[in-house]
């Protein structure tokens, strides 16, 4: 399967605290996206990036790639209880169909107040 | 904004009834796909549509079916409910992918949660 595979499963921090969430993928990609669901509705896309790109950042995210690796990384900074949802990598293959993404099973951050 | 809507947020089915969910975006967009989503196992494509009329088969396709006559509609179909496609099902639209860039933002729907009995 070509499934991203997020790492950890599920992470707790406290309110002010980093959470770091990890992607990794097994073929070649032309790019990874991350997205956020909060508890029972649908998912939001929060940021792409690209093959060729190595770090973006958007307000409190920075996301990374490694290529070489085949693993990225989501940074949330100073995270807020409304922070508190599962994030899921979806990546995007060459050859894939029509442009399907394939999504992670995803990461459960509970931030405590 | 791009905005995805599902015809349900909940629906509770019989066995071997069936079942129609909708999903209608207003953003012109040519993609449109089907996932399910359960506890342990993510997302997981069930159809998606490329165009009007056209549609492929995603991870797991049997049991379900799916109609694509408007672009902005796309629209899964149970033939015969079993309880374990009782789910949540999530609707998404993107644009057109290109060999280059890749597959594009999904937008998604809030979901509807199917409860077979």
């Amino acid at each position: 399967s070509q499934q991203g595979e997020e790492d950890p499963q599920a992470l707790s921090i406290q309110e002010g605290e980093n959470a770091t969430m990890n992607c990794s993928y097994k073929t070649s990609i032309n790019n990874l996206q991350w997205y956020r669901q909060n508890s029972g509705r649908g998912l939001v896309h929060l940021i792409l990036i690209r093959s060729n790109e190595r770090e973006k950042h958007s307000g409190r995210l920075r996301v990374t790639l490694d290529t070489s690796k085949k693993s990225s990384s989501l940074l949330i900074t100073a995270s807020r209880a409304a922070d508190t949802a599962s994030y899921f990598c979806a990546t995007s293959h060459y050859g894939g169909s029509q442009g399907n993404l394939i999504f992670g099973k995803g990461t459960k951050l509970s931030v405590k107040p | 904004d791009v905005k995805v809507t599902q015809s349900s947020r909940y629906l509770v089915k019989r066995t071997g009834e069936k079942v129609f969910l909708e999903c209608v975006q207003d953003m012109d967009h040519e993609n449109m796909f089907w996932y399910r989503q359960d506890p342990g196992l993510g997302l997981r494509l069930i159809y998606f549509s490329y165009d009007v009329k056209m549609k492929e088969k995603g991870d797991i396709p049997e049991g379900y079916s799916v109609s694509r006559e408007k672009k902005e509609r796309f629209s899964l179909i149970l033939e015969s409910a079993s309880t374990n496609q009782t789910s949540m099902y999530l609707c998404a639209s993107s644009l057109r992918a290109t060999w280059t860039s890749g597959g594009k933002t999904q937008y998604f729907g809030p979901g509807t949660r199917l409860l077979v009995l």
